[in-house]
């Protein structure tokens, strides 16, 4: 197993498009989380999920934003009608149980033109 | 409403010296704390971790210190090597929602030769 790992690594879009990012977890983690980290800050909150169900969403994650994770291996993060402030790098990460420090991905860096 | 601050945004020291960064947070339900290190283009690694039940956890050249009372915690490097120059991120976690880490802004390290 090499990590987590995201895709794609770069997206340019432009405003009003729709976006969808990949995360593969480490196979034997059954917790997935999702990050926004924009410049100058760290990374803030948006969702995670316990195998497939989706147990906490930040107010972060406005109606544009969905996330799913179908069969509990890896997930999706879409973001309709992009707007430049979506603009950011998004991290997953995954952890074996509660309370375990995570394993991030590379990111995925999203701009809106 | 910034709970996890990191005042100081970049720190420069000399090879083989001490490296002290600094974290401060304001929600006293925080009890697990944890250090990230992020270098350009990757997610954030995992360096060390501390429970609000100690005071100190050392790992190799990586110790975290907390004071509970001033709600202050440190990470020393000592010796600095050239390899540590990154961003390092302070994070905590409250007592009940494990999953969801608050990070700090980040502290660029920069080690000289």
């Amino acid at each position: 197993d090499t990590g987590v790992s995201q895709d794609p690594r770069h997206k340019i879009t432009k405003r009003g498009q729709n976006v969808t990012f990949r995360c593969d977890p480490i196979s034997e983690h059954n917790r997935l989380y999702w990050y926004r980290q924009t410049l100058g800050q760290g990374p803030e909150f948006l969702t995670y999920f316990q195998n497939e169900a989706q147990l906490e969403k930040s107010r972060l994650l406005s109606d544009r934003f969905s996330a799913e994770r179908p069969k509990g291996s890896f997930s999706t993060l879409e973001i309709q009608r992009t707007e430049q402030g979506d603009s950011a790098m998004y991290l997953c990460a995954s952890s074996p149980q509660e309370g375990y420090g995570y394993t991030f991905g590379s990111g995925t860096r999203l701009t809106v033109v | 409403d910034q709970q996890v601050k990191q005042n100081s945004p970049s720190l420069s020291v000399q090879e083989g010296r001490i490296s002290i960064l600094n974290c401060d947070y304001t929600n006293s339900m925080f009890d697990y704390f944890l250090w990230y290190k992020k270098y350009p283009a990757e997610g954030p690694t995992f360096l060390i971790s501390i429970s609000s039940i100690k005071d100190k956890n050392e790992d190799g050249r990586f110790t975290v210190f907390l004071n509970k009372s001033a709600k202050h915690l440190s990470l020393h490097i000592v010796p600095s090597q050239p390899g540590d120059s990154a961003v390092y991120f302070c994070a905590a976690s409250a007592y009940g929602d494990t999953d969801k880490l608050i990070f700090g802004t980040g502290t660029r390290l920069q080690v000289f030769p």
